[in-house]
This record gives structure tokens, sequence and C-alpha cells, in this order.
């Protein structure tokens, strides 16, 4: 069964450097999405990303947050300068994006990172 | 605005009791759709089930059992003779109308089922 994957499983950085997280969404997905976790919080939305560009956003994705699909398969999540806050998982989610109805959301594993 | 409250932060059976998991929603679209997750301790977010706005029939499978009342904005889940492996975060979710809408999670339950 196909699924979304995410590398790392574990990220470990320090505080103001950048880190980029990767995404393979499903194959023929067409709507691509990032959201966040902090430990024992709820899930929040960040970005929904379609044709290559950003379909929504939170408040939470700010300038030092962004997506990009470099290539056919990889959708990645950049966070320029990183803060102890950004500490969280971060879920990657595709889904088909087919007209009418809903689309359902397959998530990836998720990355966790640590900003030391 | 949409909002999703689960105000059991946290609930503790022992097994094979029956538990039921509570959610609230709020929003102003008039189609919609309902989600439960489950998040167990590995951490990665497990789909139960979606249910759109307009289909109140309650839904069994299994051991779940799912309520949708729309008269009072909830979307409870029940678990039928709970057992220690559904220990985990459920999460309630809602989406708004369109093919790829972002979706509103709850604060989540952690359900704890003693042997």
């Amino acid at each position: 069964e196909p699924e979304v994957t995410q590398t790392p499983s574990h990220q470990v950085t320090q505080m103001g450097q950048e880190v980029i997280l990767r995404c393979v969404p499903i194959s023929n997905h067409l709507y691509f999405y990032w959201y966040r976790q902090i430990l024992g919080q709820k899930v929040e939305f960040l970005v929904s990303f379609y044709n290559n560009e950003i379909s929504e956003k939170s408040e939470i994705f700010d300038d030092q947050f962004s997506v990009e699909r470099p290539d056919g398969s990889n959708f990645t999540l950049k966070i320029r300068s990183t803060k102890l806050e950004d500490s969280a998982m971060y879920f990657c989610a595709s889904s088909e994006g087919l007209a009418g109805g809903y689309n359902e959301q397959f998530f990836g594993p998720g990355t966790r990172l640590t900003v030391l | 605005a949409q909002k999703v409250t689960q105000a059991q932060t946290e609930i503790s059976v022992v097994e094979k009791e029956d538990v039921t998991l509570d959610c609230v929603y709020e929003t102003r679209d008039t189609t919609y759709y309902l989600f439960w997750y489950k998040q167990p301790p590995s951490g990665e977010l497990v789909f139960l089930i979606r249910r759109n706005s307009f289909d109140e029939q309650n839904e069994i499978s299994g051991r779940y059992s799912w309520n949708f009342q729309k008269s009072t904005s909830s979307f409870n889940f029940t678990i039928t003779a709970s057992q220690v492996v559904d220990s985990a975060v459920y999460f309630c979710a809602l989406s708004g109308p369109g093919s790829a809408r972002q979706l509103t999670f709850g604060s989540g339950t952690q359900l704890t089922v003693l042997p």
C-alpha cells in the first residue's frame, strides 16, 4: 500500500541553524501539507501546497518557514533560523486532490525536531 | 473560524470496560467533515473514520462506534470492551468544504486501558 514517507525520523539542531525536513508524498497525489505537534499538544496546520504554490497557510507559518517541491517526488519544509520553540513533531500529509467531495489526507510517520 | 473541543484530557479504564470519548465542534460551514485519529505511543497518526455533515447515521466498526449529532455539534467515539492496545491519544478533527482543506484538530484525549 502506498504511503507517505518522511526523513529524517529525528533531527537535532542548534538554535539559529537552518533545517530541511523532507517528505515523499504518495505518487499520484496533488495536495501536500505540513502540520506540527509540540510535545503533548494538539496537531496544528502549517501550510498546504498545490500546483507549485502555497494554497493556505496558518499564522504559525511565518517568514522563517518555506516549502518547496524541488523535484517530482520530494516536498520539503525549511526552517531558516530555528528557535527553541520550533521543537516539535512535524507531520507531512498528501491527498489526491480530486474535484468534488473530500480527499483523504494520508499522514507520514513524522520527523521529531529537537532544537538545542 | 473552526474549533474542536475535546474536554476530556485523560481517561483511564480497566480492560473490557466501554469508554466514550467526547468531541464538540464549531464551524460556520454548512458542509464539513469530521474525523477521528489515533496516536499510539510510537507517534504516528492513524486515521479511524471520516463523516460528512450530511450523513448523521451512526457507524460501527468492530469494537468502535461513532455517534454524530448535528443538533449538539458533537461527534463522540465509543470503544466497546476496551483492550490495552487501545491505549493512545485520540484526536477529533474538522475540515471545511473543498477538495483540499486543512484539518483543525482538538487537543486530544489520552486513553489509558489498564489490564
